[in-house]
This record gives structure tokens, C-alpha cells and sequence, in this order.
């Protein structure tokens, strides 16, 4: 089955403490995303990757970081985290192009709590 | 950063009604692509429109790009339980794609 694949689901953290979130896709595609949701600001873009090695931030990329050192997987990596950037995290993934058919794949969210 | 604006931000139905959400930009869109969030949910990819003045339909769902590619509209047709959730638009391209703040649709019977 097609899929993006994140883990874990749910977590909580204390503020400082290194973290780092899983999301891997079985597609093949070259996109990858992370986002975040927050009440009434919608989905916000943190970082993007074009394809492997190639990395860039989006609209909210403080105090997070990404790599892509595989195809497959895209990590999400927060160093000290801290309870602004408690949320729910989506990694989505896209084969591109202007197709008429080719939007995201989202994985199932991680809820992330930092206290 | 570029700003996209859906209105309404929620719109309570009764089931068989009408439904309609607007996505708007002060500057030209790219792409609009629609995505449906069910709740507790993750956003579902519906349809993608690139040129100006599109169509396109998904059974009860229509959906449009503005001659000027400024707006975009999602309009459900006799609304069902099934629809509820929190519909999205989203401009840009396949790695910087920005979403709208979102509609959330209540349907009850």
C-alpha cells in the first residue's frame, strides 16, 4: 500500500531534550514536506526537499532541522525543543510536476507536546 | 510570505444543502490544489487545477480557478454526513506549496 509512514504518533517531551521524528514513503517520490498545524493558522511549511540531498526551509523552519540522506526518508530533527513548537507535525510526499493529478500524501501526524 | 484566505472560516449545514468555500490571493496562483482533513484526520489530496477558468468536477464536488488565477472555489452539491471536515486550498508547486487557513464543514441531519 502507498503510504507515508511517521513515527511516533504521539509524544511528549521536556523543553531542551533532542527529538527526532520518523517519516519514510514507499512511492518513490521526489518531494518531501514537513508541516505544522496549529489552531487557526492552518498547515504551515517548515522545511521542503526536492530530492536526495537537496533541502530547503519553508515558512516556519526555526528550531528545527531536516536531511535527506535516502529517498525514502525524510527525518525531522528538533534540537532543544521548547513549548512554542508544541503541535501536530505532518510529513507529506509528492512525485511532482504540474500533472492535474499529483498533490501531497500525508502521513497520519505526530502530536508532539513539549513541556 | 505569499497569503491565502479561505472564507468561511466554518459553515454549518443541514445534510442535502449547499455548501461553497472561497479561496483567495491578493497575488496570482500557481497551482490550487483542494485537500479534505477529516477530524482527527490527516489532509487527503482531492483535486489539482493549473489553468485559468478550470472546471473540474468529482461527482458532488465542483471545482473552480478564477479567470484571473487570484481565487479558487470548492461547492458541494447536496451535502451528506460524510463531507464533514475542514477543507483545504493550497497554492504553489510541488516542493513550496502554501496552504489556506482551512473551512471546517458541519453537516448535521
Amino acid at each position: 500500500e502507498a503510504q507515508v509512514t511517521q513515527n511516533p504518533r504521539y509524544l511528549i517531551t521536556v523543553t531542551g531534550k533532542k527529538l527526532t521524528v520518523t517519516c519514510s514513503q514507499n512511492m518513490n517520490h521526489e518531494y518531501m514536506s514537513w508541516y505544522r498545524q496549529d489552531p487557526g493558522l492552518g498547515l504551515r511549511q517548515i522545511y521542503y526537499s526536492m530530492n536526495v540531498e537537496v533541502t530547503d526551509k519553508g515558512d516556519v523552519p526555526e528550531g528545527y532541522k531536516v536531511s535527506r540522506k535516502e529517498k525514502r526518508n525524510f527525518p525531522l530533527i528538533l534540537e532543544s525543543p521548547s513549548p512554542n513548537q508544541t503541535s501536530l507535525y505532518f510529513c507529506a510526499s509528492s512525485g511532482g510536476g504540474a500533472r492535474g493529478n499529483d498533490g501531497y500524501t500525508f502521513g497520519s501526524g505526530t502530536r508532539l507536546t513539549v513541556v | 510570505g505569499q497569503q491565502v484566505m479561505q472564507i468561511p472560516q466554518y459553515q454549518h449545514v443541514q445534510e442535502g444543502e449547499d455548501f461553497t468555500t472561497y479561496c483567495n490571493s491578493s497575488t496570482t496562483l500557481s497551482n490550487i490544489q483542494w485537500y479534505k482533513q477529516r477530524p482527527g484526520g490527516h489532509p487527503v489530496f482531492l483535486i489539482q487545477l493549473v489553468k485559468s477558468g478550470e472546471v473540474k468536477k468529482q461527482k458532488r464536488l465542483t471545482f473552480q480557478f478564477g479567470e484571473a488565477k487570484k481565487n479558487s472555489s470548492l461547492h458541494i452539491t447536496a451535502t451528506q454526513t460524510t463531507d464533514v471536515g475542514t477543507y483545504f486550498c493550497a497554492d504553489g508547486t510541488a516542493s513550496k506549496l502554501t496552504f489556506g487557513t482551512g473551512t471546517r464543514l458541519q453537516v448535521t441531519l
